[in-house]
């Protein structure tokens, strides 16, 4: 059963358009939603993360909303450009068992 | 320096061999973990060691042990390698803090068996 489920698999978008990726959980134990970004042949990397105190956090053109009662979260990319072409992972986790849930992935092409 | 460091990037093996991949992170974390990560980029834990004690153990064949030998490091041994182990596998290792939880995750191992 997966924990939590990220929309789109795939997503084009052309540059300077905004890049909207969306996930949802069910366990409402988690607290504590970071998004990671993976280039090819990398690892995952931190780009942004939330806690379910707040409906939004916007760090340079990526924001996080946080719907606490609907149990979704999404990151929206202001601006999109070619290098924020990756592969984008929404995670859930219990801060104090330190085990991330991770979503299925948003491959993200951003088009000159 | 490299954050979280494994070993080797590229493993190519036969069937029915046994290998190890080694990581190290020196970020002075107290917990760490082991990832598989499939031909569509599903990432699943695998295992996770907080201050070398084996605290996450998914479901996972027991041809797969991790080793945690000081805080610093965890290694992935995988016995009797099958076709279905072909994935990349990544190390990674957080710490809690305030805030949350932020997991550094090492360059990655693609696990290739023939």
């Amino acid at each position: 059963q997966q924990q939590v489920k990220q929309s789109p698999q795939s997503l084009i978008v052309q540059k300077g358009g905004i890049s909207i990726i969306n996930c949802a959980y069910e366990n409402t134990a988690f607290d504590y939603f970071p998004w990671y970004q993976q280039f090819p042949g990398k690892g995952p990397a931190l780009l942004i993360a939330i806690r379910p105190d707040v409906s939004e956090k916007k760090e340079g053109r990526f924001t996080i909303s946080f719907n606490k009662s609907a149990k979704q979260f999404s990151l929206h990319i202001m601006d999109s450009q070619p290098g924020d072409s990756a592969t984008y992972f929404c995670a859930a986790s219990i801060v104090n068992f330190n085990k991330f849930y991770f979503g299925s992935g948003t491959k993200l092409n951003v088009k000159p | 320096d490299t954050a979280v460091s494994q070993t080797p990037k590229y493993l190519v093996t036969q069937m029915g061999n046994d290998k190890s991949i080694k990581c190290e992170q020196n970020l002075g974390h107290d917990t760490m973990y082991w990832y598989k990560q499939d031909s569509k980029k599903f990432l699943k834990i695998m295992f996770s060691y907080n201050n070398k004690e084996l605290i996450i153990n998914e479901t996972v064949p027991n041809r797969f042990s991790p080793k945690s030998p000081d805080k610093a490091h965890l290694n992935l041994h995988i016995n009797s390698l099958e076709l279905g182990d072909s994935a990349v596998y990544f190390c990674a290792s957080s710490q809690r803090h305030s805030g949350g939880t932020e997991a550094f995750f090492g360059q990655g191992t693609r696990l290739t068996v023939v």
